[in-house]
C-alpha cells in the first residue's frame, strides 16, 4: 500500500462547477498537509497548506484535513477553464528535520467552457 | 511572491555528455533546495535534498556520482547530469524551502527543465 492515494483521473467538469479532490493516507505522524496545481511542463504551484485537522479557505478553493479518516480535499468552487491542470496532494511528519514531502499521483482535471 | 528559477527549460544533449541545471531563488535565501525528477503521468520522485554549504543527501536509490548537486550559496543550487544517457531524459525540478507559519516547507518550484538525451 502507498503512504499517499490519489485518484489520477482523468476528471472532466463543465465550466461552473464544484471539484472535489481527495487523498487518503496510511501515515498517522503526517501533520502538513499541501495542495499543489501543475500545469503541463511546468513545476508545482502551491496552492494550499495546512497544519493538522480543519478547513482552509482562500477564494475560490478549500482545503480539508480530517486526520481521523486520514484523508484530505480540495474543493474548488465556479471552476473555470483555467483551472485545467494536474492537482497534486503532498504531505510530511511534523518531525523536526524531517521535510521530506511524499506526493499523491496527481489528478488530471479539465475544465471544458 | 517568492520566485524560483530554473534554467534552462529545457535541454538536448548526446549521449555521454553532461549537463547543468541550475536552481535559484530569485527574492529570498533558500537554506535547502529539493531536485526532484517527474516521468509523464508520474508523480515527483524526490532525488536529492540539497543544503547550503553541505554535502546532498541523496535518496535510495539514485546514483550520487551521477547527478553531481551543489549548493555553494544560499540563492543557487545546481544538479549535473554526468555521462547521460537516453533513460535519463526525464523532468527534472528543483524547489526551496521556505518559513511559513514558523515550519519550514517546500513553497516554491523551479519551472522544470525538460532533458532529452539522445
Amino acid at each position: 500500500q502507498k503512504e499517499v492515494e490519489q485518484d489520477p483521473g482523468p476528471l472532466s467538469v463543465p465550466e461552473g462547477a464544484i471539484v472535489s479532490l481527495n487523498c487518503t493516507y496510511s501515515n498517522s505522524a503526517f501533520q502538513y498537509f499541501m495542495w499543489y496545481r501543475q500545469y503541463s511542463r511546468k513545476g508545482p504551484e502551491l496552492l494550499m497548506y495546512t497544519y493538522s485537522s480543519g478547513n482552509k479557505e482562500d477564494g475560490r478553493f478549500t482545503a480539508q484535513v480530517d486526520k481521523s479518516s486520514k484523508y484530505i480535499s480540495l474543493f474548488i468552487r465556479d471552476s473555470q477553464p483555467s483551472d485545467s491542470a494536474t492537482y497534486l496532494c503532498a504531505m510530511r511528519p511534523n518531525a523536526g528535520n524531517n521535510r521530506k514531502l511524499i506526493w499523491g499521483l496527481g489528478t488530471s482535471l479539465a475544465v471544458n467552457p | 511572491g517568492a520566485v524560483v528559477s530554473q534554467h534552462p527549460s529545457w535541454v538536448i544533449c548526446k549521449s555521454g555528455t553532461s549537463v547543468k541545471i541550475e536552481c535559484r531563488s530569485l527574492d529570498f535565501q533558500a537554506t535547502t533546495m529539493f531536485w526532484y525528477r517527474q516521468f509523464p503521468k508520474q508523480s515527483l520522485m524526490l532525488m536529492a535534498t540539497s543544503n547550503e554549504g553541505s554535502k546532498a543527501t541523496y535518496e535510495q536509490g539514485v546514483e550520487k556520482d551521477k547527478f553531481l548537486i551543489n549548493h555553494a550559496s544560499l540563492t543557487l543550487s545546481t544538479l549535473t547530469v554526468t555521462s547521460a544517457h537516453p533513460e535519463d531524459s526525464s523532468f527534472y525540478i528543483c524547489s526551496a524551502s521556505v518559513f511559513i507559519a514558523g515550519k519550514n516547507t517546500e513553497a516554491f518550484f523551479g519551472q522544470g527543465t525538460r532533458l532529452t538525451v539522445v
